[in-house]
C-alpha cells in the first residue's frame, strides 16, 4: 500500500529534551516535506526536501532540523523542544514540487513540550 | 507574499443539505488550485483541484470553481452526507517558492444526520 508513515504518533516530552520525528515514504517520491497544524493557522511549512541531501527552510523553520540521506526517509529534528513547538506535525510527500502535485500526507504526530 | 483567507471557519449542514466554503487569494499569478480534506485522527488528503484554464470541475458530488477575476475559488458539495463531515484545506502555490503551498487556515464541516 502506497502510504508516508510517521512515528510516534504521540508525544509528550520536556523542555530541551531533544527528539527525532520519523516520516518515510514508499511511493519513491522526490519531494517530501514538514508542516505544522496549529488552530486557525492552517498548515505552516517548516522544511522541504526536493531530493537526496537537498533540503530548504519553509516558512518556520526555527527549532528545527531536517535531513534526507536516504530518499524515503525524511526525519524531522528538534534539538531544543520548547513550549510554542507543541503542535500536531505531518510528514509529507509528493512526485516532484509541492506546488503542482498531489501531496500525500503522513497520519500527523501530536507533541506536547511542558 | 501570498496570503489566502478561507470562510466560513465552521459550517453546520442538514444531510442531504449543499455546502460552499470559499477561498480568496492575493497573488494574482496563482494557477493551481486544491481542496484536501482532513477527517478525524488523519492527515489531509487531496480531493479535488483545478488549473487556471478551467473554470469550473465536477467530480460525483464535489465541484471546485475559480474566478480569477475575483481571486476567489469555492468548494461545493452537494447531498452532503455525514461522512462528508471533515476539515476541509483550500491550497494555492507560492510563486516565489514553487515548493510551497500556502495553506487556508481550514473549515470544519459538520453533516446532521
Amino acid at each position: 500500500e502506497a502510504q508516508v508513515t510517521q512515528n510516534p504518533r504521540y508525544l509528550i516530552t520536556v523542555t530541551g529534551k531533544k527528539l527525532t520525528v520519523t516520516c518515510s515514504q514508499n511511493m519513491n517520491h522526490e519531494y517530501m516535506s514538514w508542516y505544522r497544524q496549529d488552530p486557525g493557522l492552517g498548515l505552516r511549512q517548516i522544511y522541504y526536501s526536493m531530493n537526496v541531501e537537498v533540503t530548504d527552510k519553509g516558512d518556520v523553520p526555527e527549532g528545527y532540523k531536517v535531513s534526507r540521506k536516504e530518499k524515503r526517509n525524511f526525519p524531522l529534528i528538534l534539538e531544543s523542544p520548547s513550549p510554542n513547538q507543541t503542535s500536531l506535525y505531518f510528514c509529507a510527500s509528493s512526485l516532484f514540487s509541492s506546488a503542482y502535485n498531489e501531496q500525500f500526507f503522513g497520519p500527523g504526530t501530536r507533541l506536547t513540550v511542558l | 507574499g501570498e496570503n489566502v483567507e478561507q470562510h466560513p471557519s465552521t459550517l453546520s449542514v442538514q444531510e442531504g443539505d449543499s455546502a460552499v466554503i470559499k477561498c480568496t487569494y492575493s497573488d494574482s499569478a496563482s494557477n493551481y488550485f486544491p481542496w484536501y480534506k482532513q477527517e478525524l485522527g488523519k492527515g489531509p488528503q487531496l480531493i479535488i483541484d483545478i488549473r487556471s484554464n478551467v473554470g469550473e470541475k465536477k467530480d460525483q458530488r464535489i465541484a471546485v470553481t475559480l474566478n480569477k477575476t475575483a481571486k476567489h475559488f469555492s468548494l461545493h458539495i452537494t447531498e452532503t452526507q455525514p461522512e462528508d463531515s471533515a476539515v476541509y484545506f483550500c491550497a494555492v502555490p507560492l510563486l516565489y517558492n514553487n515548493n510551497d503551498m500556502r495553506f487556508g487556515a481550514g473549515t470544519r464541516l459538520t453533516v446532521k444526520p
